[in-house]
């Protein structure tokens, strides 16, 4: 039973153009929400996170919306870099899971490739 | 401030073999999780640790698999008779954790175990 989704394996986008990943969550009891951007042979970097208090976050080229009664979100990125190219992961926590574990309950991911 | 190491960062093991891996989390940080990623799927939670505790285990699969994280030296997740279905990247990450409120959590590089 996959708790959040990405249903984008891929993405390609032109240099200077905005990409737009997306994600679906089912678990209404998840609070928190962040993107981790993950380079072959290495662990995910955060990104950019949002709490379920917020319906947007921005940082720089980053900006994520967080859609709380469609259970989506997206990260958007404006203008996207070559060097942006990596794969990207969706991640939720959920406050009332294993008490204070927070542990991450992440997406299968998107491949982006930026074309320069 | 060196981040979460890993080692090894690969790992080959023949059938029915032990393997161990290490992780030393970020300067300042006692939780330490483990989650694991098969091919073309997301990372997958599998434990919680505290020093010198388990927190959450409920990922870990029930047989072969154990973790500890001692007061002294590094967390080790360590698998005993290792199939070919635990060829898998795995990754460790660690927060500062204050129960009650999300704390992001930084990843290592990760071990890639291949069983032979």
């Amino acid at each position: 039973d996959q708790q959040v989704k990405q249903n984008s394996p891929s993405l390609s986008v032109q240099e200077g153009r905005i990409s737009i990943l997306n994600c679906d969550y089912t678990n209404s009891m998840f609070d928190y929400f962040l993107w981790y951007k993950k380079y072959p042979a290495e662990g995910p970097t955060f990104l950019i996170s949002i709490s379920s208090i917020k319906d947007k976050n921005e940082d720089g080229r980053f900006t994520v919306f967080l859609n709380k009664s469609a259970k989506h979100l997206s990260l958007h990125i404006v203008p996207s870099q070559p060097g942006d190219s990596a794969v990207y992961f969706c991640a939720a926590s959920d406050p009332f899971s294993s008490g204070s574990a927070r542990q991450l309950t992440f997406g299968s991911g998107t491949q982006l490739t930026v074309l320069p | 401030n060196a981040g979460v190491m890993q080692n090894p960062r690969h790992l080959v093991r023949r059938r029915g073999q032990e393997a161990r891996l290490r992780c030393s989390p970020m300067k300042g940080h006692s939780h330490v999780y483990w989650y694991r990623q098969l091919p073309e799927e997301g990372l997958k939670f599998m434990v919680y640790l505290q020093k010198e505790n388990i927190i959450d285990e409920s990922g870990m699969p029930k047989e072969r698999f154990s973790a500890e994280f001692p007061k002294e030296g590094p967390s080790i997740l360590r698998i005993q008779q290792v199939v070919r279905g635990d060829s898998a990247a795995y990754f460790c990450a660690s927060s500062p954790g204050t129960s009650g409120t999300y704390n992001e959590q930084f990843f290592g590089p990760g071990t890639r175990l291949t069983v032979l």
